[in-house]
């Protein structure tokens, strides 16, 4: 069965500096990684996703993906407190299984 | 307009019932999963579903049935609910199942089950 673990559990970042979050997994035969964001009380929306080995860029979101090392991460730059929820690895497997991390809590202190 | 659509968006069952959670895509995706979410936990995988009247079991599918009877509606049935039920229930939809498609969730039905 296949494992995501997500590090930290929670993490307090201040207004405009960076938020670093990270995610391992347990099958390099993984086809994608998405970052997906939940606001309480909401479903988790797709942020980002990565396919291939190395990093790939979007707006003030940065992902950097090594599979020889199984890890992922989200870089959030100049963070918004609107930034504040939670985020979720996922890793997609074929037959479209996405297999969820267990979450990163993300506050943005004004 | 949202997308995914689920009803209800929260119920309280009693142990033994029955209890029928319901969703509805209209992003005309063949694609539809259902998932649980307990705190401290990411969402695990219990039914999805390739086509309209087909069925798959996920990774914890012990307690729960699914049902498809069209494109844009998929359903959790829980037979005889349990306390260990007691989870907010996200429904998916995708329009790809080769790994590398966008599932869009629903906003989820928290179910208390006592």
């Amino acid at each position: 069965q296949e494992k995501v673990q997500q590090s930290p559990e929670s993490l307090i970042v201040p207004e405009g500096a960076m938020s670093s979050l990270n995610c391992t997994f347990s099958n390099s035969a993984s086809q994608s990684i998405w970052w997906y964001q939940q606001h309480p009380g909401k479903g988790p929306e797709a942020l980002i996703s990565i396919f291939s080995n190395g990093n790939k860029k979007e707006g003030r979101l940065t992902v950097y993906l090594n599979r020889a090392s199984l890890h992922v991460s989200l870089h959030i730059r100049d963070s918004q407190p609107s930034d504040s929820a939670v985020y979720l690895c996922a890793v997609g497997y074929n037959q479209g299984k996405l297999i969820f991390g267990q979450g990163t809590k993300l506050s943005i202190k004004p | 307009e949202a997308a995914v659509t689920q009803s209800p968006r929260s119920k309280v069952a009693v142990t033994g019932g029955k209890v029928t959670l319901s969703c509805h895509q209209t992003n005309n995706h063949d694609y539809m999963y259902w998932y649980r979410q307990d705190t401290g936990h990411g969402l695990r995988l219990i039914h999805y579903s390739y086509v309209a009247d087909s069925t798959e079991k996920g990774d914890i599918p012990d307690g729960y049935k699914a049902s498809r009877p069209s494109q844009e509606n998929f359903s959790l049935i829980l037979e005889l609910a349990s306390l260990s039920q007691t989870a907010v229930y996200f429904c998916a939809s995708s329009d790809d199942t080769g790994g590398y498609a966008e599932q869009f969730f629903g906003p989820g039905t928290r179910l208390t089950v006592l």
